[in-house]
């Protein structure tokens, strides 16, 4: 079965508006990345956690192996926000293979 | 600075041609590589990864292979085509921890 789980799927916020993108993991997972794929496609990182919590601007990522999520905050929501949000786990046997959620297609209206 | 490089940046074939598609990386020596597929609107599938020169391991082959024939270039190729490869083609490197992603390449099979 499926080792990662993001959720939601889609989410709609307003500029401004902040929000929280989860992903469940069904198994150890060492590590989790977190990315931006915008609308030509291109993946962008953002967070890269072995444990713990980093910032950057207005995103904020969380990894708790032992209680098996992630999560990836965003506040004040700007359009350039817009796009899918995956997150991308690296299981404890394999240093090579990262496991994909199924994204987290996010809209920003003015 | 490291760059990553695909070629080419779409293609439109035919089912049953071959194909060829090309990444190379720049300011980066012994990257580990990594080729991916994805659907359109889908996640991302890890396909193959290469730690060295010479050395390709299958994550999940699609009918397809990969080959890396110098320490900084990444082949991905088949000789006939299916509809079903038709998708969005990424190339990353990483070295230690993140990947980090070229532009990718789209395919269409027709």
């Amino acid at each position: 079965g499926d080792q990662v789980e993001q959720s939601p799927s889609a989410l709609s916020l307003h500029e401004g508006t902040g929000s929280a993108l989860r992903c469940n993991f069904t198994t150890t997972m060492r590590a989790v990345q977190w990315f931006q794929q915008n609308s030509r496609g291109s993946l962008i990182n953002l967070f890269y956690l072995a444990s713990g919590t980093k910032e950057n601007g207005r995103l904020k990522s969380t990894f708790n192996s032992k209680e098996s999520y992630s999560t990836l905050h965003i506040r004040d929501a700007q359009l350039e926000d817009s796009g899918t949000y995956f997150c991308a786990a690296e299981a404890g046997d394999s240093n090579y293979q990262l496991i994909w959620g199924s994204g987290t297609k996010l809209i920003i209206k003015p | 600075a490291q760059t990553i490089h695909q070629w080419p940046v779409a293609e439109i074939k035919a089912v049953g041609s071959p194909l060829s598609l090309g990444c190379t990386i720049k300011g980066k020596s012994s990257p580990n590589l990594y080729w991916y597929w994805q659907a359109t609107g889908g996640t991302l599938q890890q396909l193959f990864y290469s730690i060295t020169v010479g050395q390709v391991e299958s994550v999940v082959q699609l009918n397809l292979s990969a080959s890396r024939p110098k320490d900084d270039q990444f082949i991905l190729s088949t000789e006939k085509l299916l509809l079903s490869h038709s998708g969005f083609y990424l190339c990353a490197w990483g070295q230690g921890d993140t990947q980090y992603f070229g532009p990718g390449t789209r395919l269409l099979v027709l």
